[in-house]
């Protein structure tokens, strides 16, 4: 069955860095487009980054242009997420979910399927 | 960027009952909208995309309409499994964004 297991999270100081992982099962991971999604305590959803099947097109939220990069390795059907220069803010739950298309399009990407997340808490 | 509203923050139904959820896009997203179940200390469940089409496995109870700006999720009778909080999705533009989440809860 399709699943996506996250890991790399943990407790981290301000400033430094984080590199989340996802790990794809029960699917052709290089069909698809991934995204990364978070969710701070007690609060909604956040999308975070999305990247498409071959890695050649990624986009980020404003809130983590330039600190965060998703990236994917398809010979391990692994996703990932590098955190760097975190902040308070950057505290919450962060899933993995698998886009139902290749592409990373304006009109086409939504989350089919959902990990059951990994936790980061940025305190000092 | 398109921010995405949702109301009523919580929406106390009882079983059986019918629950309307609304969703508004600060601007026309068409039909790119997606609506997400979450039950607590859950990840989030896919129930419809399109504005309308339910997902695989999504009971015929669940259904989605509008388009452009004003989005409904009906559940027609509720169940004690659909507990949970409810997010819309707009997927017409970048960023991607979320509403802040409505709240169904038992009255």
């Amino acid at each position: 069955q399709v699943q996506l297991v996250e890991s790399g999270g943990g407790v981290v100081q301000p400033g430094r860095s984080l590199r989340l992982s996802c790990a794809a099962s029960g699917f052709t991971f290089s069909n698809y487009a991934m995204h990364w999604v978070r969710q701070a305590p007690g609060k909604g959803l956040e999308w975070v980054a999305i990247i498409s099947d071959d890695g050649s097109n990624k986009y980020h939220a404003d809130s983590v242009k330039g600190r965060f990069t998703i990236s994917r390795d398809n010979s391990e059907d692994t996703l990932h997420l590098q955190m760097n220069s975190l902040r308070a803010e950057d505290t919450a739950v962060y899933y993995c979910a698998r886009d139902p298309f290749k592409r990373a399009a304006a009109g086409w990407n939504y989350m089919e399927v959902w990990g059951k997340g990994t936790t980061a808490t940025v305190s000092s | 960027e398109i921010v995405m509203t949702q109301s009523p923050a919580t929406l106390s139904v009882s079983p059986g009952e019918r629950a309307t959820l609304s969703c508004r896009a600060s601007q026309s997203v068409s039909s790119n909208l997606a609506w997400y179940q979450q039950k607590p200390g859950q990840a989030p469940r896919l129930l419809i995309y399109g504005a309308s089409t339910r997902a695989t496995g999504i009971p015929a109870r669940f259904s989605g309409s509008g388009s452009g700006t004003e989005f409904t999720l009906t559940i027609s009778s509720l169940q004690s499994e659909d507990f949970a909080v409810y997010y819309c999705q707009q997927y017409n533009n970048w960023p991607l964004a979320f509403g802040g989440g409505t709240k169904v809860e038992i009255k």
